[in-house]
């Protein structure tokens, strides 16, 4: 079935780090995909996303470049912010609106 | 417009009672899909409803069903609620007519006790 991996958190960085969260899916067909951010205490909110192929995602500095070949979509800002610490979840669906996350990555961003 | 609205924000029940969660979707959205978040099993699909009829389910037990109404607001309800049904249940909707960006609510979360 399908399925989306991804790295294991905690990262921490200093601010103005660079960042590389890494994500890899497994599907049958040919998935839009997705990255969501969830702030403490609050849902998810779509960050970014690529509906297909070579498509790149990209929001507030953050990008992602939806690669068939590799199957992967890794998320990637230039330089964090304190405000940037959260959970990140990659996700894929198909048109029946059905989300597949993977199990989130946090990150910690320190002054 | 107003975004996605999940109402109560907080719920404590004990076992073998039974919970009805509500769902506001974001005005001219028609459907609605939930979700179950947890520590250990992640960010789980329970179903999604779509002008009134469920158009696709999770891997849960009966005792989660919902529904939706004309207006698109949708309920859950988890009856003989267990411990590990404790979690943040997260409903999120889409307009339904082509794409498939989906805007969730804060959430509910649900401790049983």
């Amino acid at each position: 079935g399908d399925s989306v991996t991804q790295m294991e958190g905690p990262v921490t960085l200093s601010e103005e780090a660079f960042l590389t969260i890494n994500c890899t899916y497994t599907a049958t067909g040919y998935p839009s995909l997705f990255w969501y951010v969830q702030y403490p205490g609050e849902g998810l909110q779509l960050l970014l996303k690529a509906t297909k192929a070579d498509d790149k995602g990209s929001n507030k500095g953050f990008e992602a470049t939806y690669r068939k070949e590799t199957t992967s979509f890794h998320l990637e800002k230039g330089s964090v912010q304190v405000s940037d610490s959260a959970v990140y979840f990659c996700a894929l669906s198909y048109n029946t609106d059905k989300l597949i996350f993977g199990t989130g990555t946090r990150l910690q961003v320190f002054p | 417009k107003a975004g996605v609205t999940q109402t109560p924000r907080y719920l404590i029940k004990t076992r073998g009672q039974q919970v009805t969660l509500s769902c506001s979707p974001i005005s001219g959205h028609r459907s609605v899909s939930w979700y179950q978040q947890t520590p250990g099993q992640g960010l789980q699909f329970l179903f999604e409803y779509f002008s009134e009829t469920q158009r696709n389910k999770g891997n849960f037990p009966g005792r989660f069903s919902g529904r939706q109404f004309s207006n698109s607001r949708s309920e859950m309800n988890v009856s003989t609620l267990e411990l590990g049904d404790s979690a943040l249940y997260l409903c999120a909707s889409l307009s339904g007519r082509g794409g498939n960006e989906q805007f969730f609510g804060p959430g509910t979360r649900l401790t049983v006790l």
